[in-house]
């Protein structure tokens, strides 16, 4: 069965500071991957997708993830955070001919001041 | 703003009683899915309709269904419901029907249900 794991519930960084969230997929073919972002009381906004090609993909707001298909993973990273990336992040996996994304169960960022 | 409109936003009934979300898709999406997100099950698939037609299934309750319109809006009913069923129900809408080849869905804000 698909499956998303995001190991990191919380993760608290500073202003500033860098930043990867992790993500791990479970899926037989190969895989679509995307990284959505959630902040309070608003639905979900794609940051970047991955299809094929270059293994390192460009998002909005400066940031980027990196497909590694050895590892089974796609990791979100941003250089230097800023207070209003505080947010939940998701992360999701489809494939060519699946009907649906299968999310992970998000990482929900705090930015100390 | 995404381009998808869920109404009401928010939501508080009794158990047992039944309610209806409603969902408009973005201009020119022919797709809708529509998800839960709680705080034990996270985001979970429920249905997803193509130009008026279910095409796919998730872990929708038999006690939910949903419909998608001419007009391509689509409603999303919950009847005799029960505590457990509180929770965030977000609408998405996509140009494709199928494969996702494009990956965006563009999500409405949800509507928030609380049964008491």
């Amino acid at each position: 069965a698909q499956s998303v794991t995001q190991p990191d519930i919380h993760i608290t960084v500073s202003e500033g500071a860098s930043l990867e969230l992790r993500c791990n997929y479970s899926y037989g073919a190969t895989p679509y991957l995307f990284w959505y972002v959630q902040s309070p009381g608003q639905g979900l906004q794609l940051l970047l997708k991955y299809f094929s090609g270059d293994t390192l993909v460009q998002g909005i707001k400066g940031f980027e993830a990196e497909f590694k298909r050895s590892q089974s993973s796609f990791n979100l990273r941003k250089p230097s955070v800023h207070w209003s990336d505080a947010a939940e992040y998701f992360c999701a996996v489809s494939t060519q001919g699946a009907q649906k994304l299968v999310f992970g169960q998000g990482t929900r960022l705090t930015i100390n001041p | 703003d995404s381009g998808v409109t869920q109404t009401p936003k928010h939501l508080i009934t009794a158990t047992g009683q039944r309610v209806t979300l409603r969902c408009s898709p973005r201009s020119g999406d022919l797709s809708v899915y529509w998800y839960q997100q709680s705080l034990d099950q996270g985001l979970q698939f429920l249905i997803q309709y193509y130009n008026g037609e279910e095409r796919a299934k998730g872990n929708i309750l038999e006690r939910f269904s949903a419909q998608q319109f001419p007009d391509l809006h689509s409603e999303l009913n919950l009847s005799s419901l029960e505590l457990g069923d509180s929770a965030l129900y977000f609408c998405a809408s996509s140009a494709l029907g199928g494969g996702l080849r494009t990956g965006e869905l563009f999500f409405g804000e949800g509507s928030r249900l609380t049964v008491l």
